[in-house]
């Protein structure tokens, strides 16, 4: 099984806010990221978080980092139908270098 | 656009072949990692490149192999393909420890 767990898939209304979540098993993880995927694309960097920080906002994300739980979420406020997209979760574990270990996924799906 | 191109974009191969995938990176970056991506899965990580030298490395066989050239572009090339190998191929460049910008991928079919 994969150390990073997420939910396979997540359905909303167009407005509607969104939040993915994701479990990590590593106490040394340095980095959180979430990456976006689109049909036939690569990763799209959508932001990150440091491990010594709880919560970090970016326009319509905001990214909630729970360390004693080993939880990380997205959110994403008024969700568009151009969110919808596969999202990752990834961890850069220290003296790891540029390794980072992937979730499987959450297809996030935006209905109108 | 992150500036990182992989070629070829889809290929076809059958297995016992031989694969050889293409990444530039992007202008300023020394570091290359690889990924591979099975359908419906995360991407794995099979190795890393800094400065011509392997640094890392995740559980990949030694069939899988790769080279970083003196302009930081790098080769993955895959022998004795099998089956199990068909996926999207990624490659990331990035500054070592840096941001990770990631090519739009190479899909292997392996019949």
């Amino acid at each position: 099984g994969e150390d990073v767990e997420q939910s396979l898939f997540l359905s909303v209304r167009e407005g509607d806010s969104s939040v993915i979540n994701c479990t990590y098993t590593d106490s040394s993880s340095t980095y959180l990221y979430w990456y976006k995927q689109e049909p036939g694309a690569g990763l799209q960097l959508l932001t990150y978080i440091f491990s010594n920080m709880d919560m970090k906002q970016d326009q319509r994300l905001t990214v909630l980092l729970n360390k004693k739980d080993k939880h990380l979420s997205l959110r994403i406020a008024d969700t568009q139908t151009g969110d919808s997209a596969i999202y990752f979760c990834a961890e850069r574990r220290n003296n790891a270098g540029n390794m980072l270990t992937f979730g499987g996924g959450t297809r996030l799906m935006v209905k109108p | 656009e992150t500036g990182v191109t992989q070629s070829p974009t889809h290929l076809i191969k059958t297995r016992g072949q031989q694969v050889t995938l293409r990444c530039s990176s992007q202008s300023g970056h020394n570091t290359v990692s690889w990924y591979q991506q099975a359908l419906g899965q995360g991407p794995q990580f099979i190795f890393q490149y800094y400065r011509e030298e392997e640094n890392g490395r995740g559980n990949f066989p030694p069939r899988f192999s790769g080279l970083q050239f003196p302009n930081y572009s790098s080769e993955l090339n895959v022998n004795a393909l099998e089956l199990d190998d068909s996926a999207l191929y990624l490659c990331a460049s990035s500054l070592l420890l840096g941001e990770l910008f990631f090519g739009e991928g190479s899909r292997l079919t392996v019949l």
